[in-house]
């Protein structure tokens, strides 16, 4: 089954407003690291965030890493219509090369 | 250079027909991966590998074949394709350096119709 469970699945934001998504696992994790797909397109990576307790920014993108290492989220601001897309979260176990993914959070933009 | 690339962009097949999926990478990665992408589910994990010579298991692995003969090449093989298997392939390559795992980079996708 999945390591880490994303939610919401789907997130329909209005124009300029904020919203987050959320990824949650029971065990530690190594990593986190977040991809956006657009749609038709393959995944791209976003951040990365290994550090418990770590904040990264990437302009309207914030990204956290829960204290103890088993959650982590993805806040956005002002959405814009180039937001739309499916973001995923992803993990790895410690010592574990194979790379678990979230469901992954659909958002759609209301202009 | 391409990055990763995959081949065929769309295929059609009959069940029980085999095919290969291509997968090269020219940014000289150790790690390369399958995954399938279904809706709902995010990304799967098929086979892996973690050098030339090197394979293993992911998540869901029956009915797929992998080989790593060359650090470049990942080929996945459907042995007798299901409708089940109907799904988007992406392949990924990427790296880890002092002991974390990098981004992986994904190439752009093979669509697969089994009817």
């Amino acid at each position: 089954g999945q390591q880490v469970m994303q939610i919401p699945q789907y997130q329909h934001v209005q124009e300029g407003e904020d919203f987050t998504t959320y990824c949650n696992s029971s065990t530690t994790l190594s990593n986190i690291q977040w991809y956006k797909q657009r749609p038709g397109g393959h995944p791209v990576f976003l951040i990365q965030l290994v550090k418990s307790g770590e904040v990264k920014k990437q302009k309207r993108l914030t990204f956290q890493f829960g204290e103890a290492k088993k959650n982590s989220s993805l806040h956005i601001t002002a959405t814009q219509t180039t937001d739309v897309g499916t973001y995923f979260c992803a993990a790895h176990r410690s010592n574990d090369y194979k790379l678990s993914f979230g469901a992954g959070t659909t958002v759609t933009v209301r202009a | 250079n391409a990055g990763v690339t995959q081949t065929p962009k769309f295929q059609v097949l009959k069940t029980g027909q085999s095919m290969t999926l291509q997968c090269a990478q020219d940014m000289n990665h150790e790690y390369m991966s399958w995954y399938r992408q279904d809706p709902g589910m995010g990304l799967r994990l098929i086979h892996y590998s973690v050098g030339a010579g090197i394979t293993d298991q992911g998540e869901v692995p029956n009915g797929y074949n992998v080989s790593r003969s060359t650090t470049e090449d990942f080929p996945l093989r459907l042995l007798s394709a299901a409708p089940s298997q109907t799904s988007v392939y992406f392949c990924a390559s990427s790296y880890s350096r002092a002991g974390v795992w990098e981004t992986q980079y994904f190439g752009p996708g093979t669509r697969l119709l089994v009817l």
